[in-house]
């Protein structure tokens, strides 16, 4: 079936330091999504890229879509507290009538130490 | 605006109970989303309106789960009768059109005993 994978599925990272989650698609995906989500709460929308190779920027955020559409990254420079939370990429894959399905990976957890 | 609102917030029930979940979503949102959240996990789709219409519930186990949009607003999520695998949070989005960013709710933590 349609999968998307994420690494890693945890990371502990101190304040200050960078952290990336990784997102990868056996098919081309017609656009992904990322979400937060906070400890006890519920996913919250990020961002949706939709282009071969787009970069957006959020801040301390900075989220890329694969040349190939099939994976996708979110890096974050210089970690703070408020970034706790289990990180999510969603993507809807391209062709057929997936009536903009979305397939969740299983995200990772980020934990920053003070 | 107000966000998409869902009750109960906790149930807790006995397997081969059964139980019904409610979500109303943001006003003018056409399509609307269950979820099935187990811990540890990403949301699973489990059902998708487009207004009052199916367009995907190919993850829904139709032999126990259940779910109406009538009017094309407010939905229900009934599951009859519960198994212990169905303790999860069950989560009901919205968005504007399909492909488009989706608004969740809080969610319903189900604890079947």
């Amino acid at each position: 079936g349609q999968q998307v994978m994420q690494i890693p599925q945890y990371q502990h990272v101190q304040e200050g330091e960078d952290f990336t989650t990784y997102c990868n698609s056996s098919t081309t995906l017609s656009n992904i999504q990322w979400y937060k989500q906070r400890p006890g709460g519920h996913p919250v929308f990020l961002i949706q890229l939709v282009k071969s190779g787009e970069v957006k920027k959020q801040k301390r955020l900075t989220f890329q879509f694969g040349e190939a559409k099939k994976n996708s990254s979110l890096h974050i420079t210089a970690t703070q507290t408020t970034d706790v939370g289990t990180y999510f990429c969603a993507g809807i894959h391209a062709g057929g009538t997936s009536y903009g399905k979305l397939t969740f990976g299983q995200g990772t957890i980020l934990t920053v130490h003070p | 605006e107000a966000g998409v609102a869902q009750s109960p917030r906790y149930k807790i029930i006995e397997k081969r109970q059964s139980v019904a979940f409610w979500c109303n979503p943001i006003s003018g949102h056409a399509t609307l989303y269950w979820y099935q959240q187990i811990l540890g996990q990403g949301p699973k789709l489990l059902i998708q309106f487009q207004n009052n219409g199916v367009v995907d519930d190919s993850q829904l186990p139709k032999d126990r789960f259940s779910a109406e949009r009538l009017k094309g607003v407010d939905s229900t999520l009934k599951i009859q009768p519960a198994k212990l695998e169905d303790s999860a949070v069950y989560l009901c989005a919205s968005s504007f059109g399909t492909a488009s960013e989706q608004y969740f709710g809080p969610g319903t933590r189900l604890t079947v005993t």
